[in-house]
């Protein structure tokens, strides 16, 4: 089944304490995004990658770090977090080869930051 | 920067009627516009994409329309049911197709 899994689902943490996200497609989709949805303020794009070794940033992107070496995996480091990052985190991905770009989203995690 | 606006924020309609949801977007240089479905604490379905060149896409009772020049597109549901109740959302995919724009979404409740 064609699907993009995200790792934990929940999680609660403490300020400072460092955190990983993951987030892997089995599509073979170029491309990759994390958002973040807030009450509010809705879903904004965290940072994107349009293939391995390739990413830029996104509309919020202080406080977070990605990487990609991986085509399918496309992991989200908090470093330091703190309770202004507590949020819901979806990631997504997309080709333009598979439905010009549509994008397909996992099913979210849901960070606490205390 | 991008902004794309949905309107209204929230919309009660009873049931069997046919509604129409509004997503405008200030910089008409896009990839594509997508609309999903979100329901309360869960992840975003996908409903409808809309190429840049196309002017609207059709799934079931619903009806997706682009008008690139001048920044909207609209959402068409017939015959609504009250399990269409959910929040909808549009995004819009810049030309480089990296960065993504979602709207803040309308939520719909259709009452039985």
């Amino acid at each position: 089944e064609a699907q993009v899994t995200q790792n934990p689902r929940y999680l609660i943490t403490v300020t400072g304490k460092k955190l990983t996200v993951t987030c892997s497609q089995n599509m073979n989709h170029e491309y990759m995004s994390w958002y973040r949805q807030d009450p509010g303020l809705g879903l904004r794009q965290i940072y994107y990658s349009m293939n391995v070794e390739v990413t830029d940033k996104g509309d919020v992107p202080e406080g977070y770090k990605v990487s990609r070496k991986e085509k399918r995996n496309f992991p989200l480091i908090l470093e330091s977090p703190s309770p202004n990052q507590t949020s819901l985190y979806f990631c997504a991905s997309s080709s333009p080869g598979q439905g010009n770009y549509e994008q397909y989203f996992g099913p979210g995690t849901r960070l606490t930051v205390t | 920067k991008q902004e794309v606006t949905q309107i209204p924020a929230a919309l009660s309609v009873p049931e069997g009627e046919n509604l129409v949801l509004n997503c405008s977007f200030t910089d008409s240089a896009i990839y594509n516009l997508q609309w999903f479905r979100q329901d309360p604490g869960k992840g975003l379905t996908s409903l409808l994409l809309i190429q840049s060149s196309q002017r609207e896409q059709t799934s079931g009772r619903l009806n997706a329309s682009l008008d690139k020049s001048s920044g909207r597109s609209t959402l068409y549901i017939a015959a609504s049911q009250p399990g269409d109740s959910a929040t909808y959302l549009c995004a819009v995919k810049d030309v480089n197709a990296g960065k993504s724009t979602f709207g803040d979404g309308t939520t719909l409740t259709v009452k039985p």
